[in-house]
C-alpha cells in the first residue's frame, strides 16, 4: 500500500483566499483523522471520521474551517477565508477501528501551509 | 479532557541510554502510544502500552503505570539517527459507538551528540 497519501505537500497563499487540503487515507482503514501541528501548541486535533461520518470537531478551531468525508478513499479539509495564523503542518491520518487493539494511526506526509 | 507532560528538550550522548518520561491526567484511558518524527517528516509509530509494565522491541522500550499516569520511552545504543522528536500519546477509553482519538503531548526533541 502507498501509506496515507496528502496533497498538495505545500501551500503557499495569500490572506483572505480560499485553501483545500486533501487526503486518501490506507484502503480499508475505518478512521480517517486532520491534525494541525505548530511549534507552540504541538500536534492537535481537528476532527476525525469514522466510516465518512464525522464523530468529533470540536478540534476544529472555528467556521473558517471545514471538512468532509464524501467516500471512504478521500477527505478534504477547507480554510475560507485564509489567515496567517492558520500557518502550519496539516496532517492526515488513518487506523483500523482499535476496540481493544493497537491499531495505530499511520500518518501522512503533511502539507505545510503558509498564508502571508 | 486530557493533560499530557513531556520535557521539551534533551540531549544525550551516542552510544548511551536515555528515558523520556511522559505523565498524563486524562478522563479516560485506552493505551498510550509513542511516535517519532524527524524534522520535516510525519509522526510514525514506536510502541503502545495498554497494561503496566515494560514493552521491548529491539533498541527501544517502553513503559507504563497507569495508576501514576506515568509512562517512559528508554532508548539504548543511541545512534546520531535518533535525533527526533517523541511524541507520547494517549487513546480516550473505546466507546463503541465510534469514539476514539489520540491527545498529543508537545513531543521531547532529543539531539544525540557525538
Amino acid at each position: 500500500d502507498a501509506g496515507v497519501i496528502q496533497s498538495p505537500r505545500h501551500e503557499v497563499t495569500e490572506m483572505g483566499q480560499e485553501v483545500t487540503l486533501r487526503c486518501k487515507p490506507i484502503s480499508g482503514h475505518d478512521y480517517l483523522f486532520w491534525y494541525r501541528q505548530t511549534m507552540m501548541r504541538g500536534l492537535e486535533l481537528l476532527i476525525y471520521f469514522n466510516n465518512n461520518v464525522p464523530i468529533d470537531d470540536s478540534g476544529m478551531p472555528e467556521d473558517r474551517f471545514s471538512a468532509k468525508m464524501p467516500n471512504a478513499s478521500f477527505s478534504t479539509l477547507k480554510i475560507q477565508p485564509s489567515e496567517p495564523r492558520d500557518s502550519a503542518v496539516y496532517f492526515c491520518a488513518s487506523s483500523l477501528a482499535p476496540d481493544l487493539r493497537i491499531y495505530e494511526q499511520y500518518f501522512g506526509p503533511g502539507t505545510r501551509l503558509t498564508v502571508t | 479532557g486530557q493533560n499530557i507532560d513531556q520535557p521539551t528538550e534533551m540531549t544525550a550522548t551516542e552510544g548511551a541510554i536515555v528515558q523520556i518520561n511522559c505523565t498524563y491526567q486524562t478522563s479516560g484511558f485506552n493505551g498510550l502510544f509513542w511516535y517519532q518524527q524527524h524534522a520535516g517528516e510525519a509522526p510514525t509509530f514506536l510502541s503502545y502500552n495498554v497494561l503496566d509494565g515494560l514493552e521491548e522491541k529491539g533498541r527501544f522500550s517502553s513503559f507504563l503505570s497507569r495508576s501514576k499516569g506515568y509512562s517512559y520511552l528508554l532508548l539504548k545504543e543511541l545512534q546520531m539517527k535518533d535525533s527526533a522528536s517523541y511524541l507520547c500519546a494517549v487513546r480516550d477509553s473505546y466507546s463503541g459507538a465510534g469514539s476514539y482519538q489520540l491527545t498529543f503531548g508537545k513531543g521531547t526533541k532529543l539531539s544525540v551528540i557525538p
